[in-house]
């Protein structure tokens, strides 16, 4: 497809569970972001790529939380020991280069709702 | 560090009626802003960005901003809303890194 894919697009664990969420980012986009988004409230900064490294992953809430994007191209969430307060819509979004290069506009995906038990 | 302050939680306006939505953001160096919308059960999507240049913007479905560097705000704007603009409303600052942090949000309900 054109745009930015997510999958699953719901996800429901129990307490404790590992969970991986995937971002199938639009073809070319060198720049990859992970948001959370919890009820009522803006979307979170996790971590932002540009391509294969992370660039920022100061929006990681702990160590639990890890993100990779080994070819620059797809990327994988990965959440370990999941807890309560994990449950939230978790958003992907790419970039191209523009220039300037902060310029350039996010496209987001439909996000993953992860819900644990 | 680069914030977002979005004033209003709920607003709502009648059909046919002017809007605007607050934003006021927080970063040292040039900023680059963006207003985001999002409707029940859909993606986040772009309406307008600011860089550089004319700090007026116009963007899709009839809405403009405008930056003003003394007030630190990016104040969203349309002059006669539709039902089909009741949505969530997104500002967001993107530093010179390229991370980009949004405000807390504006639901905008539309009154027949």
């Amino acid at each position: 497809g054109a745009g930015v894919s997510q999958t699953p697009s719901n996800k429901v664990t129990e307490k404790g569970k590992y969970v991986e969420l995937r971002c199938d980012p639009i073809s070319g986009h060198t720049a990859l972001y992970w948001y959370r988004q919890s009820l009522g409230q803006g979307p979170e900064f996790l971590i932002y790529f540009q391509g294969t490294g992370a660039a920022d992953d100061s929006g990681l809430p702990n160590d639990r939380f890890f993100a990779v994007r080994p070819e620059g191209s797809v990327s994988t969430l990965k959440i370990q020991r999941t807890e309560r307060g994990d449950s939230a819509v978790y958003l992907c979004a790419s970039s191209l280069l523009d220039s300037p290069p902060q310029a350039g506009e996010l496209f987001f995906g439909e996000g993953s709702r992860l819900t644990v038990l | 560090a680069q914030s977002v302050t979005q004033p209003d939680i709920h607003i709502t306006v009648s059909e046919g009626a002017s809007l605007e939505l607050r934003c006021n953001y927080s970063y040292g160096a040039t900023p680059y802003l963006f207003w985001y919308v999002q409707s029940p059960g859909q993606g986040l999507q772009l309406l307008l960005k600011y860089f550089s240049g004319d700090t007026l913007v116009q963007g899709i479905k009839g809405f403009e901003a405008e930056f003003k560097r003394s007030q630190s705000s990016f104040n969203l704007r349309k002059p006669s809303v539709h039902w089909s603009d009741a949505a969530e409303y997104f500002c967001a600052v993107k530093n010179q890194g390229g991370k980009l942090i949004f405000g807390q949000g504006t639901e905008l309900s539309v009154k027949p």
